[in-house]
Order: C-alpha cells, then structure tokens, then sequence
C-alpha cells in the first residue's frame, strides 16, 4: 500500500494565480480530508469528504478555497488568486471513513504552496 | 471555539530519561485522544490514542494519561532514544465531531 499521495511536493505560484493540489486516498479509505501547516498556527482544518460528499467544511476561507471529490480514489483542493498568506504545507489525510472522527488519520506527505 | 492547546513547544531530555508532553482540551464532548510524531521532513504518522473510557494506555515505551476533569492528556515517553526526536502533535476530537482538532505541536530533542 504506497499510502496518501500528495503531488505536487512543491509548488511556486506567483500572487494571483490558481493552484491546484492533488490528493489519493488509500485505497479502501472512504474519508478524506484536508488540513493546513503553517509555523504560526499549525495544523488547521480545511475541510472533509466522506464517501466522496463533502462534509464539513467550515474551516475552508469561503472565498477563493474549493474542494472536490469527483471519484473515490482523488480530492483535490483549489485556490483561486493565490496569496502569500496562503504559503503553507497543505496535508491531505484518509481514513477509513466509519462515520466518527474518532479514528487514526494516514497523511499524505504534504505540498508545500509558495506564493511569491 | 473550540482548542487543544499543546503547553510546551520544545522539550529536550537526555537519552534514557523521560520526556512529558501536556495538552488541554476545551471541548467537553471530546472522547477520542490520537497522538502523532512528524519527523524532520516528514508527514505525520499516528502513535498512540486513548479515547475516554479509560485514564491511562500503554504502548511499549508510550503512555498516554487522560485527566477528563481537568481536560488535560499527556504523553509520556520512557528510556527516550535519538530516534524520538521530532515534533509531536496531540489531537481530540468529538464523537459527533467530524474532525480532529490539533495542538500546535512540541519539538523534542534527544541528546546523547
């Protein structure tokens, strides 16, 4: 099992411009999700899949934040108009998706987003 | 809202002591407790969990102790070696929760 893959490992995007990061779930896994990895606030929640439907999304940044799972083997996470703020690890995880959070995450090895 | 919040940010130890992480949780309905250790350059991977049915576990040289009335878990890990060296996260989370909020992580370091 090669795990949650993340690709890209790094991206630059100059500010404005669209990034979009790619996720697979271990295979049998039916939940994903998506945090955030920054010095200052550490890992933030974004948002959760279960079973392809989104779930919950309250810590995704309504604006220019969106996330999909068009089938059950990738998520991807898309943000328009790039801001520096936005410069962080993004960590997508899986699990295997019973219904409760009270579960062991698997995460992926992360994509560094740099926004110049 | 709701936070867990991790209260030492780095730790060292000497190899063979004992090495303490606290963490407080504010949310009363939170019963699931996961730990997780990001190594240098690495993604994080689980440890060890305790949910809140019980007030201590034990895994090898990990234990993890659950003081419900005080909201606060630890981990503690015994005869450190280098190889604990990284950064651990604790974690809580509800059962009619969707997901796992995060401390903000502890780095320990081990030396010889």
């Amino acid at each position: 099992n090669a795990g949650v893959i993340q690709t890209p490992r790094h991206k630059v995007t100059g500010k404005g411009q669209e990034a979009t990061l790619w996720c697979e779930p271990i295979s049998g896994h039916s939940a994903v999700f998506w945090y955030r990895q920054t010095i200052v606030q550490g890992l933030e929640f974004l948002t959760y899949f279960r079973n392809q439907a989104p779930i919950d999304d309250s810590g995704m940044p309504k604006e220019r934040f969106s996330a999909q799972m068009p089938n059950q083997s990738h998520s991807t996470l898309k943000i328009q108009s790039t801001q520096p703020q936005d410069s962080a690890v993004y960590l997508c995880a899986s699990s295997l998706g019973t219904g409760s959070s009270a579960e062991t995450l698997y995460f992926g090895s992360g994509t560094r987003l740099t926004v110049l | 809202g709701e936070k867990v919040e991790q209260h030492e940010s780095t730790l060292s130890v000497r190899e063979g002591d004992s090495a303490v992480i606290n963490c407080t949780y504010t949310d009363t309905a939170s019963s699931y407790f996961p730990w997780y250790k990001q190594e240098a350059g690495k993604s994080l991977h689980f440890v060890i969990d305790i949910r809140s049915n019980v007030d201590r576990k034990q895994s090898q040289r990990l234990i993890v102790l659950l003081d419900k009335k005080a909201k606060r878990f630890s981990l503690h890990i015994t005869a450190t070696q280098p190889e604990d060296s990284a950064i651990y996260f604790c974690a809580a989370s509800a059962n009619s929760g969707t997901y796992q909020r995060f401390g903000t992580g502890t780095k320990l370091q081990v030396v010889p």
